[in-house]
């Protein structure tokens, strides 16, 4: 079964740019994972589903500024141009088999 | 549009029931599996269960399994959990959302609150 690392919390400022990070477990470097943004008090969205290669398909509506990329076992989410909308807590999700894992969650604040 | 919305939620005793329900719309509800997903105050996302499109797998996450069902039926597009044994552990929000092998969960309900209390 995979684990998925994220840092809990990430800050930058309006207007500029943040990478998050999501660790794949030792032995599932090559497995696809997706990225989910959790606004206060809302439900999760989906954001985009991330390949090992860095390829990457956003969901409906997803803004450009949102992009993907990927380094061995790390995937990557980038958020250009910060918004506050932006600020929320960002989860990468993998799966194996029928079964889903979530990484712990990454709180992003925009100052 | 996909919609998922989920009901059966409240407030139950430690050792009570509760039947959660997802009502699906906008997509072929029969050639999908769906899972619930939870979120307990202040934490992450828990996957919690699976239901393959014809019922005839499931999967649980440990921490509920022979407490929790999961179970659908195709001709009211709807999945339900059936929740016994509750514990003050289980205190969450709890969200359905749609299945496509081997892709990501690509649409959430708006999310139902389990609350566990004496």
């Amino acid at each position: 079964q995979p684990v998925l690392t994220q840092s809990s919390s990430a800050s930058a400022s309006l207007g500029s740019s943040v990478k998050l990070t999501c660790t794949l477990s030792s032995g599932h470097s090559t497995y696809i994972i997706a990225w989910h943004q959790q606004q206060p008090g809302k439900a999760p969205r989906y954001l985009m589903k991330l390949e090992g290669s860095g390829n990457s398909n956003k969901g409906s509506g997803v803004p450009d500024r949102f992009s993907g990329s990927s380094s061995g076992a790390d995937r990557y989410l980038t958020i250009s141009n910060l918004q506050s909308e932006d600020e929320a807590d960002y989860y990468c999700e993998t799966w194996d088999s029928n079964t889903r894992v979530f990484g712990g969650g990454t709180k992003l604040t925009v100052l | 549009q996909v919609q998922l919305v989920e009901s059966g939620g409240g407030v139950v005793q430690p050792g009570g029931s509760l039947r959660l329900s997802c009502a699906a719309s906008g997509f072929t509800f029969s050639r999908h599996g769906m899972h619930w997903v939870r979120q307990a105050p202040g934490k992450g996302l828990e996957w919690v269960a699976f239901i393959r499109y014809d019922g005839s797998e499931k999967e649980y996450a440990d921490s509920v399994k022979g407490r929790f069902s999961i179970s659908r039926d195709n001709s009211r597009n709807t999945v339900y959990m059936q929740m016994n044994g509750l514990r003050i552990e289980d205190t969450a929000v709890y969200y359905c959302a749609k299945d496509l092998a081997g892709e990501p969960l690509d649409s959430w309900g708006q999310g139902v609150l389990v609350t566990v209390s004496s």
